[in-house]
């Protein structure tokens, strides 16, 4: 268990929909990163929080947002859903801003 | 682009067997990290390199950083069933944006 709880585990929406997946970090740490991971493009990263702020921003869509709340919780909000949104989406934690980072277990994203 | 790639991409080898597996790239990081991902899972930290040339072991895992802190690679002796996983090497690029290699995809023949 790497202390990251990520809900739901598993998620079926359709197309067109919108959906919010939810992270809570390891006890005391302060940076949340979310990844996008499917089959042909690898473990891809999303956008990182620290402490509130958002810290870094990778390959994330417009149709894509995330927040981290006061009690660090982080949330990743995805819009518009297509099909090739369907994927496994990973939060991770790490303490202050290492990149070394423990992840929860993942939502897995069904877009029919 | 900074880029990590891994090779190989699949691995299949019989128990007992040693093997290494190598993430390469053009640009300097300032560390790297390696993970190891079961199907169903989350990545799980294996280990920090962070000083070129530097050389770390977990057990029977022997981990190394290039002394121009562009590559690394991890040696596994005598491998075991349980060693089978999704290898990933990491570090944060440029932006602080973290790159993730496609990951060697490892199994160990029983």
């Amino acid at each position: 268990d790497s202390g990251v709880t990520q809900t739901p585990k598993h998620l079926i929406t359709a197309t067109g929909q919108r959906v919010t997946l939810r992270c809570s970090p390891r006890s005391g740490d302060l940076s949340v990163y979310w990844y996008q991971q499917s089959l042909d493009q690898g473990l891809q990263f999303l956008i990182q929080y620290y402490n509130g702020e958002e810290r870094a921003k990778g390959n994330i869509l417009e149709r894509f947002s995330a927040q981290q709340f006061p009690d660090l919780h982080s949330e990743l909000n995805l819009s518009s859903l297509e099909l090739g949104d369907s994927a496994l989406y990973f939060c991770a934690s790490s303490v202050g801003d290492r990149p070394e980072a423990f992840f929860g277990q993942g939502t897995r994203l069904t877009v029919v | 682009t900074q880029l990590l790639e891994q090779s190989p991409q699949f691995l299949s080898i019989q128990e007992g067997e040693n093997l290494t597996v190598y993430c390469n790239s053009s640009s300097v990081f300032s560390s790297l990290q390696w993970y190891r991902q079961e199907p169903g899972e989350g990545p799980v930290l294996l280990v920090t390199v962070v000083t070129g040339g530097e050389v770390k072991k977990l057990k029977r895992l022997t981990f190394q950083f290039g002394d121009a802190r562009k590559d690394s690679s991890l040696h596994i002796t005598a491998a075991q069933p349980g060693d089978t996983g999704l290898y990933l090497c990491a570090g944060a690029g440029r932006d602080d944006k973290i790159i993730f290699g496609k990951g060697t995809r490892l199994h160990i023949l029983p």
